[in-house]
């Protein structure tokens, strides 16, 4: 099994170009999330999505948009990219967080973005 | 604002010392991971837990619940061990929240 995969590993933008990050799971899990990391910040939880054609925002929605149009992917989009946007992206799934089990995420590689 | 606060920052430990993680947190949870950062940028999920205590080989978790605080602790460090430690909550509502993570370098 792969696990989480991430495309791409690297990415360099310019202002206001559009990209699309792939999130792929291959454990048949329920739930997905997109994380940023920042320097001197601990991860945020930018949106995510407790199954196949759901999603829901995070901590730090904004500019950003998602699909999970199957269950095995969950796509991180940037409409018009900004350098605020310049971040470590990572995403994670676990399986049903079902009442009373709190299950551990598995996380992808990460995606270094750098918006110029 | 931070809901999760960890210390030390950074910590440089001697080959086969024992360490202590500390994580504080000032929300309600519903469970605290423990994840490992390595220095090539790869998060694996170390522990998840509620209540008491865990243990993994030489790595053992803890936290209570009413003083919203939990600890990491490293028996016998190794050089390998040296990552950095990032706590995270979790609230109902698929809500987490991460701290900034305990940088640490085992010398040998």
């Amino acid at each position: 099994n792969a696990g989480v995969t991430q495309t791409p590993k690297f990415r360099v933008l310019k202002t206001g170009q559009s990209m699309t990050l792939l999130c792929a799971q291959d454990m048949n899990h329920e739930y997905m999330y997109w994380y940023r990391q920042d320097p001197g910040m601990g991860l945020r939880l930018i949106h995510y999505s407790v199954g196949e054609g759901t999603t829901a925002k995070g901590e730090v929605p904004d500019g950003y948009n998602v699909s999970r149009l199957k269950k095995q992917n969950f796509l991180l989009g940037l409409e018009s990219a900004a350098p605020s946007q310049t971040s470590v992206y990572f995403c994670a799934s676990s399986y049903q967080m079902g009442q009373g089990s709190y299950n551990e995420q598995f996380f992808g590689p990460g995606t270094r973005l750098t918006v110029l | 604002k931070n809901e999760v606060e960890q210390s030390p920052q950074n910590l440089t430990a001697q080959e086969g010392e024992f360490i202590t993680i500390n994580c504080s947190y000032s929300v309600g949870i519903s469970a605290l991971h423990w994840l490992q950062q390595h220095p090539g940028g790869g998060i694996v999920s170390l522990f998840m837990l509620s209540s008491g205590k865990k243990k993994h080989g030489r790595l053992i978790a803890t936290i209570n619940i009413q003083e919203k605080h939990s600890s990491l602790h490293i028996t016998a460090s190794h050089p390998r061990d040296s990552a950095v430690y990032i706590c995270a909550v979790h609230l109902t509502g698929n809500q987490f929240y991460f701290g900034t993570g305990t940088s640490l370098t085992v010398i040998p």
